[in-house]
């Protein structure tokens, strides 16, 4: 049973360039949520996608836009890069509002 | 808003000595609340949870307890093990269930 799988895992862009993430969700989660984490700092939520849609969204950036796919999956696009985007980004599944969290690896990204 | 406040680190501790990590948080409703563990090169995994008041949550030999008079959620072990060495991430949901609130984190390592 394959649980969340992120792609890719690390990723090195300039400032000002454009990038996408991509998550698959374990096996049986229909709901995707994306969490971007710094160094030395607990996730912060980005939003949620469910049905395809963006069920809700956190204090980020209209910079900060994603994608949910017909099988589930989603991605994460982020334009205009800033040197503070470079952190730790969480893709997590769940099934159900309330329900725990599951978590891939995370995709590094570096701006610089 | 929401927010989940827990004790800074490091802790270091021999093995078998007992271990508290202190969780608090703030929130609209009644959360659910959740503590979630990172091994070293892994990503974030479920711990326990506790989806109402006076809930107890346990896995692994560790407990925390849902204390809705005190607004706390601190997670306990009696003996711990070199192998607990990890990141442990106290978190809440929000009334929607949808948003996940995380805490810093606390880095515990724990030497023979």
């Amino acid at each position: 049973d394959a649980g969340v799988t992120q792609s890719p895992t690390h990723l090195i862009k300039t400032r000002g360039q454009q990038v996408t993430l991509r998550c698959s969700p374990k096996s049986g989660h229909d709901t995707v949520s994306w969490y971007q984490q710094a160094l030395g700092q607990g996730p912060q939520f980005i939003f949620q996608y469910y049905e395809e849609e963006e069920r809700q969204r956190g204090n980020f950036p209209d910079r900060f836009s994603g994608h949910q796919f017909p099988n589930y999956s989603s991605e994460l696009n982020v334009n205009a890069l800033l040197l503070g985007d470079s952190a730790l980004y969480l893709c997590a599944s769940s099934l159900g509002r309330n329900s725990p969290l599951h978590f891939g690896n995370g995709t590094r990204l570096t701006v610089t | 808003g929401d927010s989940v406040t827990q004790m800074e680190g490091p802790v270091t501790l021999s093995e078998e000595a007992f271990l508290t990590i202190n969780c608090t948080y703030t929130a609209t409703g009644y959360p659910s609340l959740f503590w979630y563990v990172q091994y070293p090169g892994e990503g974030l995994q479920l711990l326990l949870k506790a989806t109402k008041a006076d809930d107890k949550g346990s896995n692994k030999g560790f407990e925390a307890t849902y204390r809705k008079e005190t607004t706390s959620f601190h997670l306990e072990k009696g003996s711990v093990q070199v192998s607990d060495s990890a990141v442990y991430f106290c978190a809440l949901s929000d009334y929607t269930g949808n948003q996940f609130y995380f805490g810093t984190g606390t880095s515990l390592t724990v030497i023979p």
